[in-house]
């Protein structure tokens, strides 16, 4: 079993819907949690950060975190073309210079 | 502009040759880190730099290594190519080791023919 799992996709919606993506971990000791976002041929970059359970939220995007269930959601509200990426979890145990493991992604795609 | 630079964007190589590839950080961040995209491993960290000193690493295979220099330019230096070597290679950034936050560079396509 990988450390992060999560679904490749693709997740195909239409413009306007929420989205749901989300990563589960088998790593009790992970205590930040990220999602990065992934343009084609681009660098990912940060979206949202998170520490412990709970919701974060920021403009049209809602981080959740349920550790209890080893398990993390990042919803877009009101998702747009541009939105249109891949979306990669990834937590770390402790901040400092501990290394972060990486879900694969999902890729989103969002039509007009 | 995540303002990490990384060169070359593209590079086309044969096996069992050698390639470098060059990060400049985030003016002002300290810790450079080194990662591995392929379709099938996802992004897999390779090694992190904190001001010229090796902090961390990863899945580092021994044919590869990297130092991070005075003015906190990093390379990365893949030798003895192999087939299974192309990959999307990304440097990224943090200030102060603060790896949660990482900002990426556009990354440097490795072709291995």
């Amino acid at each position: 079993q990988k450390e992060v799992e999560q679904d490749p996709g693709p997740l195909s919606v239409p413009e306007g819907a929420i989205v749901s993506l989300n990563c589960t971990y088998s790593n009790s000791a992970f205590q930040y949690f990220m999602w990065y976002r992934q343009y084609s041929r681009k660098g990912p970059e940060l979206l949202m950060y998170t520490y412990s359970s709970g919701n974060k939220e920021d403009g049209r995007f809602t981080a959740q975190v349920d550790k209890s269930s080893k398990y993390i959601s990042l919803f877009i509200r009101d998702s747009q073309p541009s939105d249109s990426a891949t979306y990669l979890c990834a937590m770390n145990a402790r901040t400092g210079y501990s290394t972060l493991t990486f879900g694969k992604g999902t890729m989103l795609l969002v039509s007009p | 502009d995540s303002g990490v630079t990384q060169t070359p964007k593209h590079l086309i190589t044969a096996t069992g040759q050698r390639v470098t590839l060059r990060c400049s950080p985030r003016s002002g961040d300290l810790s450079v880190y080194w990662y591995q995209q392929s379709l099938d491993q996802g992004l897999q960290f390779l090694i992190q730099y904190y001001n010229g000193e090796e902090r961390a690493k990863g899945n580092i295979l021994e044919r590869f290594s990297a130092q991070q220099f005075p003015d906190l330019h990093s390379e990365l230096n893949l030798s003895s190519l192999e087939l299974g070597d192309s990959a999307l290679y990304f440097c990224a950034s943090s200030a102060s080791g603060l790896n949660e936050k990482l900002f990426f560079g556009s990354g440097t396509q490795l072709s291995v023919l």
